[in-house]
Order: structure tokens, then C-alpha cells, then sequence
């Protein structure tokens, strides 16, 4: 069964700080893996990302993928309050239409 | 509308009774999602829509749970004999075409509370 990890479940910090949120998983023929943000009912993309090692960026969020060790990492600098959400990781595997969803991380940025 | 539209927002409901969840889809897009979110979870797959076929109904948790589309456009979820389990926010997504591994755009979501 395919499978979507995302670590750590919860963090917290600091306006200003850097964080880094990991997603792992475990598919049968990989497609794409995908980032979302989820504020406060619809999840908004943010990053598709399709082969390793090339970093997709859009302002100060950031993203890459290693399909070697099956894993993602976004990266979010100089945080902002703005940015306190549930960050979703999801894949799609050949074939599928769907996307299977991690269990998200719940960012939260303090003033 | 520009997004996609789901009505109603929230339903309240007692147990063993039936609802409907409406999706209207971005206009154009041929392929609509229908996912379940319970609290401190990421969505979970229910169904998917191309043009007016259900192409993959494998996320549909129980024969209590159907969904159509009959003119390829608007889709109701429709769910028999609630159960309190079935509480959860009901997501519907729409991209213009299937299967790309690309962009799905979702909408508010319907907040079900079976009591």
C-alpha cells in the first residue's frame, strides 16, 4: 500500500526562524509528489516536483525531492506569521489518478 | 465562480439519516475529486470523477457512500444511514485534466457532524 510520512507532526517557532518539514514515502512507480498548504479549509499547491534534485523555489518557501531515499523537504525562511498552516505532502503514482495524502504538519510561527 | 464552489459548509445531522454534498467544479476542468478529512489528518482519497464516469471509486469506505456526476459538471456525494464516524470535512477538487500527476484546485470543503 502506498504510503506518505510526514515528520515532525507539529512545530512551532519563532517569526524570523528557518524550518524544514520532511515528507517519506513508499509507492509503487512513482509520478509526482506535491506540497500544499492548508490554512484554514482548502489546501493551495505550492510545489510539484517531479525529479530528484532539482529545488523548486517561490519566494522563501523551497522545495526538493530525492527519489533515491524517497523523500521531500520544504524549506520555509525567515518565517512569518502569515505562514502558520497545515503543510500537506502528497504523491501520485503511474496510473493513479488520485493523490495520497500525508498525515500534514502543523506549522505555527509566533510573533 | 472562479473556485470551486461546495455548498452546503457545514451540515448537521442525526444518525441513520441521509445527506447530500454538492461540488460545483472549476468551469472546463473534466476531472473532480472527492476526499474526507477528519481532524489532525491529511485528506483521504474517496473518488474521482472523468467527465461524467466515476473513473476510481476504490477510496469509497462503504456501500453507504455514493457519489454522480451525471452531466459532467456538478457532482453529489451522497451518503445513506449516517454514522457518527462518518463526521469529517468532505473535500471536492477539480483539475482540467486526469491522471497528469499535476495541480488540483480544492474547494472550502462541507463540515458533516453526525450526532
Amino acid at each position: 500500500e502506498d504510503k506518505v510520512v510526514q515528520s515532525p507532526l507539529s512545530l512551532v517557532v519563532h517569526e524570523g526562524d528557518t524550518v524544514t518539514l520532511n515528507c517519506s514515502y513508499e509507492v509503487t512507480n512513482f509520478r509526482s509528489l506535491l506540497w500544499y498548504k492548508q490554512e484554514k479549509k482548502a489546501p493551495t499547491f505550492l510545489f510539484m516536483l517531479t525529479s530528484s534534485g532539482i529545488e523548486k523555489k517561490s519566494g522563501r518557501l523551497s522545495s526538493i525531492l530525492d527519489k533515491k531515499e524517497l523523500f521531500s523537504i520544504l524549506n520555509i525562511t525567515a518565517t512569518q506569521t502569515g505562514d502558520s498552516a497545515i503543510y500537506l505532502c502528497a504523491i501520485v503514482t503511474q496510473g493513479a489518478q488520485k493523490l495520497v495524502f500525508g498525515q500534514g504538519t502543523r506549522l505555527t510561527i509566533n510573533p | 465562480g472562479a473556485g470551486v464552489s461546495q455548498t452546503p459548509s457545514n451540515k448537521v445531522t442525526e444518525k441513520g439519516k441521509y445527506v447530500e454534498l454538492r461540488c460545483d467544479p472549476i468551469s472546463g476542468h473534466t476531472a473532480l475529486y472527492w476526499y474526507r478529512q477528519s481532524l489532525g489528518q491529511g485528506p483521504e482519497f474517496l473518488i474521482y470523477f472523468q467527465g461524467t464516469g466515476a473513473a476510481d471509486d476504490s477510496g469509497l469506505p462503504n456501500d453507504r457512500f455514493f457519489a454522480v456526476r451525471p452531466e459532467g459538471s456538478v457532482s453529489t456525494l451522497k451518503i445513506q444511514r449516517t454514522e457518527r464516524g462518518d463526521s469529517a470535512v468532505y473535500l471536492c477538487a477539480s483539475s482540467p485534466i486526469g491522471g497528469s500527476g499535476g495541480e488540483l484546485f480544492f474547494g472550502e470543503g462541507s463540515r458533516l457532524t453526525v450526532l
